[in-house]
């Protein structure tokens, strides 16, 4: 069955430095979705990625679909404290999470 | 608009006890979703409820079970309840079924098993 992986597991980078995760899956997705859960809070949605190659931005994140549709990224570009949490991407089905990249800032 | 409601909050039982969690969707969503998150981990995902009907199933064992009510709320119970169910419940609710639809999640329902 459709599995995702996501890596890094866990991040910690000073406030103000760059951050990527990756999203892997082992089929090629319809499309994905990727969620921001905040520590002590709920999954909350942030995009979804439908098109090969499909580049879209939210002010400092920048969500990327690969070209096989088979891996996404999302960057954020010069972290700040709110952008403290896990992210996690969705597979096609929607149900099928990644384990979620635990993002830490370091003052 | 009121956002995916969840009851109750926190929940503890004891080994061998029943539980019932229950959620409430968006206004006009048909589709209901749960999930279980243990501590540190990711979302497992339990059960898809669509139109009152049970769409699809993960991989956990039948004393996980639950129903759509035609309000298209819903409920789960966790029967004969083991120490490692211990985690947070999650529901989440979209406009329809389909892949394309977005996942509104609530607030949880934080399960301890003693």
């Amino acid at each position: 069955g459709q599995q995702v992986m996501q890596i890094p597991q866990y991040q910690h980078v000073q406030e103000g430095e760059d951050f990527t995760t990756y999203c892997n899956s082992s089929t090629t997705l319809s499309n994905i979705q990727w969620y921001k859960q905040r520590p002590g809070g709920h999954p909350v949605f942030l995009i979804q990625l439908v098109k090969s190659g499909e580049v879209k931005k939210q002010k400092r994140l920048t969500f990327q679909f690969g070209e096989a549709k088979k891996n996404s990224s999302l960057h954020i570009t010069a972290t700040q404290t709110t952008d403290v949490g896990t992210y996690f991407c969705a597979g096609s089905s929607k149900i099928i999470f990644g384990k979620g990249t635990r993002l830490h800032i370091l003052p | 608009e009121a956002g995916v409601t969840q009851s109750p909050t926190h929940l503890i039982k004891t080994r061998g006890q029943q539980a019932t969690l229950r959620c409430s969707p968006i206004s006009g969503h048909t589709s209901v979703y749960w999930y279980q998150q243990a501590l540190g981990l990711g979302l497992q995902f339990l059960l898809w409820y669509d139109e009152g009907e049970e769409r699809n199933r993960g991989n956990f064992p039948p004393r996980f079970s639950g129903r759509q009510f035609p309000n298209y709320s819903s409920e789960l119970n966790v029967n004969a309840l083991e120490l490692e169910d211990s985690a947070l419940y999650l529901c989440a609710s979209s406009l329809r079924g389909t892949t394309v639809d977005t996942q509104y999640f609530g607030p949880g329902t934080r399960l301890t098993v003693l």
